[in-house]
């Protein structure tokens, strides 16, 4: 597609309940990365994936988060047992080659999925 | 947790004048990016300043970066009432993949 597509652009849950958050990369696009935005804050990095590789999930809070980009396309974050804290737009990004490959590109953003949680 | 600070955290200004956001990072960088959000969307990249760069010019954006003093600044110039937004800076920490480290973000409104 042109652009980052997420799905659902709102998801409510009640507290207890998991919830999945889709992606759709830019076509092509080999690395991709999922941050949380709370109200009023900047995005904060959660997890990293190069093709199928999840790289980096130093920022994942805590075991209850999981993703996955099986066929390094599509991205999935699964939040386990959702708590009021988890509450917050979850953004993804991708870009078209590794830093490695070639420095100094952008992140394209989709417009985040805002996760309610009850 | 942030890293970044911007400043001011909030911005209001009447059309055709100049606006200057400030934003400070704490680690040594590769680059040094801004983006725009408008209200209950994504990000939008608007300039990527390299670490071996002072100043960088696109349309009505000017950005500059001390890297001594770990600070940037962007500057949009004649703004107008769509530039209405929240503006974030992002470092990506001298990481091989560049993962960003973003700034809380300056709130610009531009009244018309």
């Amino acid at each position: 597609g042109a652009g980052v597509s997420q799905s659902p652009r709102y998801k409510v849950a009640k507290r207890g309940q998991d919830v999945a958050l889709r992606c759709d990369p830019i076509s092509g696009h080999v690395s991709l990365f999922w941050y949380q935005q709370a109200l009023g804050q900047g995005p904060e990095f959660l997890t990293y994936f190069q093709n199928e590789a999840q790289l980096d999930k130093s920022g994942l809070p805590s075991d209850r988060f999981f993703a996955e980009r099986p066929e390094g396309s599509v991205s999935t974050l699964k939040i386990q047992r959702t708590q009021q804290e988890d509450s917050a737009v979850y953004l993804c990004a991708s870009s078209l080659l590794t830093l490695a490959e070639y420095s100094n590109q952008p992140q394209h953003f989709g417009d985040g999925t805002r996760l309610s949680i009850l | 947790s942030q890293q970044g600070e911007e400043d001011p955290q909030a911005l209001s200004i009447q059309e055709g004048e100049n606006a200057t956001m400030n934003c400070s990072y704490k680690t040594s960088i590769n680059n040094l990016q801004w983006y725009r959000q408008n209200s209950g969307r994504g990000l939008v990249h608007l300039i990527l300043i390299r670490s071996n760069e002072r100043e960088k010019h696109s349309g009505r954006l000017r950005v500059t970066l001390d890297t001594s003093k770990k600070s940037s600044s962007l500057l949009i110039t004649a703004s107008r009432a769509a530039d209405t937004a929240s503006y974030f800076c992002a470092t990506d920490g001298g990481t091989s993949y560049g993962k960003l480290t973003f700034g809380q973000g300056t709130i610009l409104t531009v009244h018309p």
